[in-house]
């Protein structure tokens, strides 16, 4: 089955600890996307990637860092420059052709 | 950054009554998107619309964009339990798809 794997779903680590959040996606989809959901706000955009080893930062970049050395995967790093890194964390890929843009299941951090 | 705004912010009808979510923006949009979420979960791509004027269904849910493409709506006809969770519009105002999003409906049906 094609679609977005995150990992893993639920995620606790201890105030000061960097943390890699995975994506992948086996749909040949050249653009990834992370993005942020806290309670009460809709989806703010982290990091943004149109094609491999290239990214860009979105509206809320600091305290955050990616890669994207393989089209599948792109994982994201949440350092302990993060000020409020508790939240639900969704990654996304987009079809080029038809411009849709699918979610993967998101990965809920929180930390101690 | 644009913003959207959605309307209302919750909604609870009655199973077999229609509804209607409402999306606006400042700014004239590329492309607005509609997804459904379940709480916790990921986000369920239900719609794209990028042309002013278009409408798109599926099964009992019809999406438009006004001709402007500053507005958009949601209607489901028939509402029945499964229709319930939380929609959120997005909109791409770049063209690179770097997603703005509303803040979300929440639906509740009851029977």
């Amino acid at each position: 089955d094609g679609g977005i794997t995150q990992s893993p779903k639920y995620l606790f680590r201890k105030e000061g600890q960097n943390v890699t959040l995975s994506c992948e996606q086996n749909l040949n989809h050249d653009a990834m996307y992370w993005y942020r959901q806290d309670p009460g706000q809709g989806l703010r955009l982290i990091y943004y990637s149109q094609i491999v080893n290239d990214f860009q930062k979105g509206d809320i970049a600091e305290g955050y860092s990616v890669s994207r050395e393989k089209k599948e995967s792109f994982p994201l790093t949440v350092t302990s420059a993060q000020k409020n890194p508790t939240a639900f964390y969704l990654c996304a890929s987009r079809d080029t052709f038809y411009n849709e843009q699918f979610f993967g299941p998101g990965t809920r951090l929180t930390v101690l | 950054s644009q913003e959207l705004e959605q309307s209302p912010q919750s909604l609870i009808v009655q199973e077999g009554k229609n509804l209607t979510i409402n999306c606006t923006s400042s700014k004239t949009l590329y492309g607005l998107y509609w997804y459904k979420q379940k709480y916790g979960e990921g986000l369920i791509f239900l719609m794209m619309l990028q042309k002013g004027g278009e409408e798109k269904s599926h099964e009992k849910i019809t999406a438009k964009l006004d001709e402007k493409k500053q507005q958009s709506s949601l209607h489901i006809t028939a509402s029945q339990p499964s229709h319930a969770g939380i929609y959120l519009c997005g909109a791409d105002e770049t063209g690179f798809q770097k997603l703005v999003f509303g803040t979300g409906t929440r639906l509740l049906v009851s029977p």
